[in-house]
């Protein structure tokens, strides 16, 4: 069965810093990859996605995540964080043979300190 | 505006009083979902459909119903609510498999 694991459960970085958020999947064939960001209150917004392709991905609001298959993960960056990106954070695999069922992880929450 | 509608936003209600959360979607998505989110747990996939008249469990299906007779609707069933279905409630859509979902505001539900 498809699982995720998010290491992270809080992560503080200061507004200018880089950011790195972690993020392992346990699946055996190629899985589709994704990030969603959750602000306070709200709903969760789709960053990016991976399914095939280049490794590299580029998503909305600056973020990008690498996949890299011998290591099963799916982390994402971005160079340059803001107070807006304060948030909590979610990655989501999902698998053809698993319909459209996605699996989530526990999540990481951001602080952005000034 | 595209967009996954949920109703109500919020939501309070006694121990086995049925209750339903509607959720409507205007993107012609042929994929539809329910997620229930819980603290330190993430999303749990409740059920999920694949279009109209096909659905199929999740992971955590007990307790819940849906249907899927028109494919905007995919309206989620509580027959007896339980306090431990006290939870944050999402509907999605996706247009194929591989898309990723769009997520409704969410329903945060109160079972006492």
């Amino acid at each position: 069965a498809q699982s995720v694991t998010q290491p992270d459960i809080h992560i503080t970085v200061s507004e200018g810093a880089s950011l790195e958020l972690r993020c392992n999947y346990s699946y055996g064939a190629t899985p589709y990859l994704f990030w969603y960001v959750q602000s306070p209150g709200q709903g969760l917004q789709l960053l990016l996605k991976y399914f095939s392709g280049d490794t590299l991905v580029q998503g909305i609001k600056g973020f990008e995540a690498e996949f890299k298959r011998s290591q099963s993960s799916f982390n994402l960056r971005k160079p340059s964080v803001h107070w807006s990106d304060a948030a909590e954070y979610f990655c989501a695999v999902g698998a053809r043979e698993y319909g459209n069922k996605l699996v989530f992880g526990a999540g990481t929450i951001l602080r952005v300190k000034s | 505006e595209a967009q996954v509608t949920q109703n109500p936003r919020y939501l309070i209600t006694v121990t086995g009083k049925k209750l339903t959360v509607t959720c409507s979607q205007n993107m012609n998505h042929e994929y539809m979902s329910w997620y229930r989110q819980d603290p330190g747990l993430g999303l749990r996939q409740i059920y999920y459909s694949m279009n109209v008249e096909v659905t199929d469990k999740g992971d955590v299906p007990e307790g819940y119903k849906v249907s899927r007779k028109e494919k905007r609707n995919f309206p989620l069933i509580l027959e007896s609510p339980s306090p431990n279905q006290t939870s944050l409630y999402f509907c999605a859509s996706s247009l194929r498999q591989n898309y990723g979902y769009t997520f409704g505001s969410g329903t945060r539900l109160t079972v006492v």
